[in-house]
């Protein structure tokens, strides 16, 4: 069975432009979470979607943060315009209802230059 | 004050060794809790969850204390394979599901 799924796994952008980051989580899996991790400040959740709509989302650091769960398998998280503050790794995690564990896919390594 | 607060390390240790980590959180109604591994330039991975009894997971051992509101982590017969940071993590009483990390204990174990 396939992990979750994140690309890509390395951007490399300069500052002011729009990134995308994508994720597929596990099939059958109705919880899905964005995280970003830094040095200084750890792991951090971001947004949580339960069945494809946003549950939580006060960990969004400002505007220009915003994320979507179009469908059940889909996920995306945009920055626009990307600073390099914004610089980290962004993973994406996912889980059945009813149970404890979440899955992270590989991540994305952003950095704004 | 962090919500999770961990001893970053690095703790040096040779293969064959015991070593334990603490890990104290500051909300008092947090109602799950776990160790992920996070090996260098990976995802987190949940190695066990924490039960008030205690519990095991063959080298490894997982206590919490609620009234101190302390995890701990215990490695029985280090391995080099055991080389990772393990996060603490928490689930805040408000929301079953936003976990809250620790910024991680570094364990290096050598030869």
């Amino acid at each position: 069975d396939a992990g979750v799924i994140q690309s890509p796994r390395h951007e490399v952008t300069e500052m002011g432009q729009e990134v995308t980051l994508r994720c597929k989580p596990i099939s059958g899996h109705d919880y899905l979470f964005w995280y970003r991790q830094t040095m200084m400040r750890g792991l951090e959740l971001l947004i949580y979607f339960n069945n494809n709509v946003p549950i939580d989302d006060s960990g969004m650091p400002e505007d220009r943060f915003s994320a979507k769960m179009p469908n059940a398998s889909f996920s995306t998280l945009k920055i626009q315009p990307s600073e390099p503050r914004d610089s980290a790794v962004y993973f994406c995690a996912s889980k059945r209802g009813g149970t404890d564990t979440q899955y992270f896919g590989p991540g994305t390594r952003l950095t704004v230059l | 004050r962090k919500e999770v607060e961990q001893d970053p390390g690095p703790f040096n240790v040779p293969e064959g060794a015991t070593v334990a980590f603490n890990c104290t959180y500051s909300n008092s109604a947090s109602q799950s809790f776990f160790w992920y591994r996070q090996d260098c330039r990976k995802e987190p991975k949940l190695l066990m969850s924490v039960y008030s009894s205690g519990n095991e997971d063959g080298r490894f051992t997982a206590q919490l204390n609620r009234a101190s509101q302390y995890i701990s982590l215990l490695i029985r017969d280090s391995k080099l394979s055991d080389s990772a940071t393990y996060l603490c993590v928490v689930n805040l009483a408000d929301s079953s599901y936003k976990l809250i990390f620790g910024s991680g204990t570094r364990l290096l174990v050598r030869p």
